[in-house]
């Protein structure tokens, strides 16, 4: 199965602060289709997770343009340009191109 | 709009069985699979597997073969999971989730404790 290791698992933001998350992958995640399927969630508190990016780069209808993904291959950033209150969660990276589907780990957001 | 609306916590005795739905609304249910997804209380998500809501054919993770059983109510636009013989880890947030992870239901808690 393919690993996604997301780093770091623990990220303290300020309001208005620029953030990154990594997401490598054991393997390269560009399907033979040439499509590649990996996508950004977000879980808020107490919450279901929700999808913020797919495909790389892709932003999900309705989520803000602060939020924004790149990479290739094996190696994915999202990137949130100014961290709002309502950002504060566990993000995951989850990979749709090999069976199984697999998670990240997490990567906790809170605040400073 | 798409809805994933999923029956409510289940409270239950190590060896019970129990069953959640995970009711479907807004789109066409046999357009797109339905994935489930595992979250122990603080942990992360794990893919359980998914049902082909066109054929009904499941597909089980490895680590959810045999006591795990996904089935629909196509006609009810509903998709469940019944688990057998609990035990104490099984006890988690269960979502189910679909167009590859774009639609999530609530979550149903399912508690095992004797």
């Amino acid at each position: 199965d393919v690993v996604l290791t997301q780093t770091p698992p623990t990220l303290s933001a300020t309001i208005g602060q620029s953030v990154s998350i990594s997401c490598r992958s054991s393997q390269s995640l560009l399907h033979s289709n040439g499509n590649t399927y990996l996508h950004w969630l977000l879980q808020r508190p107490g919450q279901s997770p929700q999808l913020l990016i797919y495909s790389v780069s892709r932003l999900e209808s309705g989520v803000p343009n602060r939020f924004s993904g790149s990479g290739s291959g094996t190696d994915f950033t999202l990137k949130i340009s100014g961290v709002e209150a309502e950002d504060l969660g566990v993000y995951y990276c989850v990979q749709g191109t090999h069976a199984p589907p697999t998670f990240g780990g997490g990567t906790k957001l809170e605040l400073k | 709009q798409i809805q994933l609306v999923q029956s409510g916590p289940e409270l239950k005795k190590p060896g019970e069985s129990v069953k959640i739905s995970c009711k479907a609304s807004g789109y066409t249910f046999t357009d797109y699979a339905m994935h489930w997804v595992k979250q122990v209380p603080g942990k992360g998500l794990k893919w359980m597997g998914w049902i082909n809501t066109y054929t009904g054919k499941p597909t089980y993770a490895d680590d959810f073969k045999g006591r795990f059983v996904f089935s629909l109510e196509a006609s009810a636009s509903t998709a469940n999971l019944q688990i057998s013989n609990l035990k104490n880890e099984d006890t988690a947030n269960v979502f189910c989730a679909t167009y590859w992870f774009a639609y999530w239901g609530q979550g149903t808690l399912v508690t095992v404790s004797s």
